[in-house]
């Protein structure tokens, strides 16, 4: 059973155009929730991470918006470049260990 | 670059053989845990280890199993292979059992045949 559920599983996006990212949640344990970016043949690397205490996080041009009574959170990639196509995994914690999300994969068309 | 460094970065088992695949945490971090990664799906937590001890497991059978030494590198050891334990093994490093910053190696590609 997936904790976490994540969409879309794939997005096109014109370079300079915003990317969204949606997941939603339903273990209330979770405390922390992280974003990472994989390319292929490499492992994923921590992009973003946010707590349930705070409903936005910026870094760049990610951003990271999360809506605790609802139990969704969404990254959104502002004026995505070719470099950002890659595939992003949204995932949750408790304890030790991080649930992830099935991923969605990202193009950016130049 | 995370500092976590895994080998070996592809390998090729047959089925029934077993497999040792090894990880170096980054510099100061006592905690490992592996994550198996199928193609095309988001990582699964195999189990952590702190303090050379079994600190949790995920939903994986006792034919994969894992050590960690004094120097906080890590071996996994999957036994009995089958086909489906095909896959991208992560090695991943925290600074505490419960530390949510958690950094990955590059993996090392299994294919069982």
């Amino acid at each position: 059973q997936q904790q976490v559920k994540q969409s879309p599983q794939s997005l096109i996006v014109q370079k300079g155009g915003i990317s969204i990212i949606n997941c939603a949640y339903e273990n209330t344990a979770f405390d922390y929730f992280p974003w990472y970016q994989q390319f292929p043949g490499k492992g994923p690397a921590l992009l973003i991470a946010i707590r349930p205490d705070v409903s936005e996080k910026k870094e760049g041009r990610f951003t990271i918006s999360f809506n605790k009574s609802a139990k969704q959170f969404s990254l959104h990639i502002m004026d995505s470049q070719p470099g950002d196509s890659a595939t992003y995994f949204c995932a949750a914690s408790n304890d030790y260990k991080l649930s992830f999300g099935a991923g969605t994969t990202v193009t950016v068309r130049a | 670059e995370t500092g976590v460094t895994q080998s070996p970065t592809h390998l090729i088992k047959t089925r029934g053989q077993q497999v040792t695949l090894r990880c170096s945490s980054q510099s100061g971090h006592n905690t490992v845990s592996w994550y198996q990664q199928a193609l095309g799906q988001g990582p699964q937590f195999i189990f952590q280890y702190y303090r050379e001890e079994e600190n949790g497991r995920g939903n994986f059978p006792p034919r994969f199993s894992g050590l960690q030494f004094p120097n906080y590198s890590s071996e996994l050891n999957v036994n009995a292979l089958e086909l489906d334990d095909s896959a991208l093994y992560l090695c991943a490093s925290s600074s505490d059992p419960l530390g949510n910053t958690i950094y990955f190696g590059e993996g090392s590609w299994l294919t069982v045949v």
